[in-house]
Formats: C-alpha cells, structure tokens, sequence
C-alpha cells in the first residue's frame, strides 16, 4: 500500500484565496483524521471522519475552515478565505479501528503559507 | 477530561548512552498509550503502542516504554541512542472509555530528541 497520500505537498497563496488540500487515505482504513501543526501550539486535531460521516469537528478553527469526505477514499479540507495566521503544516491521518488496530497512519503533510 | 504531558521540551543525550522521553497522561477510562516519531519534513509515524498485558512494549527502532498505572506514565526508553534517533517525539492516548465508534487521539506537544555523537 501507498499510504496516505497527500496533496499537494507544498502550498503558497496570497491572503483571501481560497485553499483545498487533499487527502487519500489507506485502503480500506474507515477512519481519517485532519490535524494542524505548529510551532505555537503544536499538533491540533480539527476533524475526523467515521465511514465517510463527520464524528467531531470541534477542533475546526471557525467558519472559513470546512471538510468533507465525499467517499472512502477521498477527502478535502477547505479554507476560504485564507488568513496568514493559517500558515502551518496540515496532516491527513487514517485508521482501522478494532481489536490490535488503533494506528493511525499519517500523510507526508501539506505545508500552507499564507503571504 | 483526556490529556497527554511531555513533561520536557528537549532531551539531549550522548550517542551510546541510554535515552528516556517522558510522558504522563490523563483519562477517564481504561488507556490505549502510543508512541510516535516525526522527523524533519515528514508526517509522524508509528513506534509502538500499549493496548493490555506486559507493561513493558517494545517497538520500532529497538524503542520500548513502559507503562506505569500508578503513576499514570508511559516513558519512552532506548538502551543506546543513535545519532539518527534524533528526531521530535509524541506520546498520545486513546480513552478507552469511548469506545466504539470514537476513534480520537490525544497528543502530547512533542520531545525533541537530540542525540550526538
């Protein structure tokens, strides 16, 4: 298997655009985590999917940040408009849950800079 | 409520010379506990985990850790660091109390370990 794929792997927009990663999880894995990492405050967790449907997004910074998984084997995290302050490194995750599972398997990240 | 302490920023070691990476931790339930690694430039990647039986887990690397209910920890432990084992290190933990469908981790800020030669 691949991994989880990330894209694109390297990201520089000007404030006020609109900026969407993508995410390729594992095959098979049913669930797929978003985080953010910073220097400041480290790796935050923002959302995470379970079969495709969001379970808790309570870590999305606000509005301008969405997600969706519109299957298994794909999934976006959109910001619109883009703030400088959202420059970071965002990671896609992805498990199996059950018994002797529990590992999450982590993309090589997206680094965003936001100009 | 669920959280990870990574009691030290920086652990700096000499190569050769036994390395621990301290982690603490806070759940309601039972403790699934993990280990993980990021080097530069790279996502974070699995080293070990402890999930039930013998406290001691070894892994990836020739890491182990150790988990302690008592004191509610989870060190990390190498018996000789490598110049290459330098890299930042995360312990996490999943509550056990949500199982099922809840899948979340708890990550701690990181160690950065710096081994030289």
């Amino acid at each position: 298997d691949a991994g989880v794929i990330q894209s694109p792997r390297h990201e520089v927009t000007e404030m006020g655009q609109e900026v969407t990663l993508r995410c390729k999880p594992i095959s098979g894995h049913d669930y797929l985590f978003w985080y953010r990492q910073t220097m400041m405050r480290g790796l935050e967790l923002l959302i995470y999917f379970n079969n495709n449907v969001p379970i808790d997004d309570s870590g999305m910074p606000e509005d301008r940040f969405s997600a969706k998984m519109p299957n298994a084997s794909f999934s976006t995290l959109k910001i619109q408009p883009s703030e400088p302050r959202d420059s970071a490194v965002y990671f896609c995750a992805s498990s199996l849950l059950g018994a002797g599972k529990n590992i999450q398997y982590f993309g090589a990240g997206t680094r965003l800079s936001v100009l | 409520a669920q959280s990870v302490a990574q009691p030290e920023d920086q652990v700096n070691v000499a190569e050769g010379n036994p390395l621990t990476v301290k982690c603490t931790y806070s759940v309601s339930g039972n403790p699934y506990l993990f280990w993980y690694v990021q080097y530069p430039n790279r996502g974070l990647q699995f080293l070990l985990k402890y999930i039930t039986g013998d406290n001691l887990v070894k892994g990836s690397y020739g890491f182990e850790a150790e988990f302690n209910k008592s004191q509610t920890s989870f060190h990390l432990k190498k018996p000789s660091a490598l110049v290459s084992d330098s890299a930042l290190y995360f312990c996490a933990v999943r509550d056990m109390k949500y199982g099922g469908s809840q899948g979340k981790l708890f990550f701690g800020k990181g160690t950065k370990l710096s081994v030289k030669p």
